[in-house]
């Protein structure tokens, strides 16, 4: 199992504020899903980002694949409380084998 | 749109006891996953089915069991629990398994605490 880490682990902000997550490891990825887990809920899929320096918009959603597929950010414009969950990154091996980042948890108050 | 269905939602146990989670999706899905989900660890793959009449071991399968009992249903049994066992189990689906950018769709989970 790849050594994966996400940071921060925890961040609180205010509405309209912005924000980045991070997502790394020392090995290369094939691709990587970034998912949202609400309260009481499954994570439920974001993006998925297969080429190295790949940038993807969803919304007020920025993902980014890093250029040697090792890592990938999370960007998100003028937070807003819709925006408050766990984050999770998914990258996949190229054996396909796919690993869960323990996650950031995201707060957004009004 | 029902996806993916989890029974219980919560479930306490003692040290010892048996029970199997329930897990059903209405998706046409091929694979189906168990995972686990323990703070600060992320999530962890219990057992897979990559297609029916298959399973395989995944990460953390000792302790558990599992049985992909048609294309539609896959449970997962807890023979003895133990209190390690407690966190929150997480059942998925995705259309083909360890397949480039497989999306997964997660049911909405099970609390299971064992004393």
């Amino acid at each position: 199992t790849q050594l994966l880490e996400q940071s921060p682990q925890f961040l609180s902000i205010q509405e309209g504020e912005n924000l980045t997550v991070y997502c790394n490891s020392s090995s290369v990825f094939s691709s990587l899903q970034w998912y949202r887990q609400e309260p009481g809920e499954g994570p439920v899929l974001l993006v998925t980002v297969v080429t190295g320096g790949e940038v993807k918009k969803l919304k007020r959603l920025t993902f980014q694949f890093g250029d040697a597929r090792k890592d990938s950010s999370l960007h998100i414009t003028a937070a807003q409380p819709g925006d408050t969950g766990l984050y999770l990154c998914a990258p996949t091996d190229s054996w396909g084998k796919l690993q869960f980042g323990a996650g950031t948890q995201v707060v957004v108050t009004p | 749109n029902a996806g993916v269905t989890q029974t219980p939602k919560f479930q306490v146990l003692k040290t010892g006891q048996s029970m199997t989670l329930q897990c059903a999706q209405d998706m046409n899905h091929n694979s189906m996953y168990w995972y686990r989900q323990d703070p600060g660890m992320g999530l962890r793959l219990i057992y897979y089915s990559a297609s029916e009449g298959t399973t395989d071991k995944g990460e953390v399968p000792n302790g558990y069991n599992v049985s992909r009992l048609n294309k539609r249903e896959f449970s997962l049994r807890l023979e003895s629990a133990a209190p390690s066992q407690t966190s929150v189990y997480f059942c998925a689906s995705s259309e083909w398994s360890r397949a480039a950018n497989e999306k997964l769709f997660f049911g909405s989970g099970t609390q299971l605490s064992v004393l």
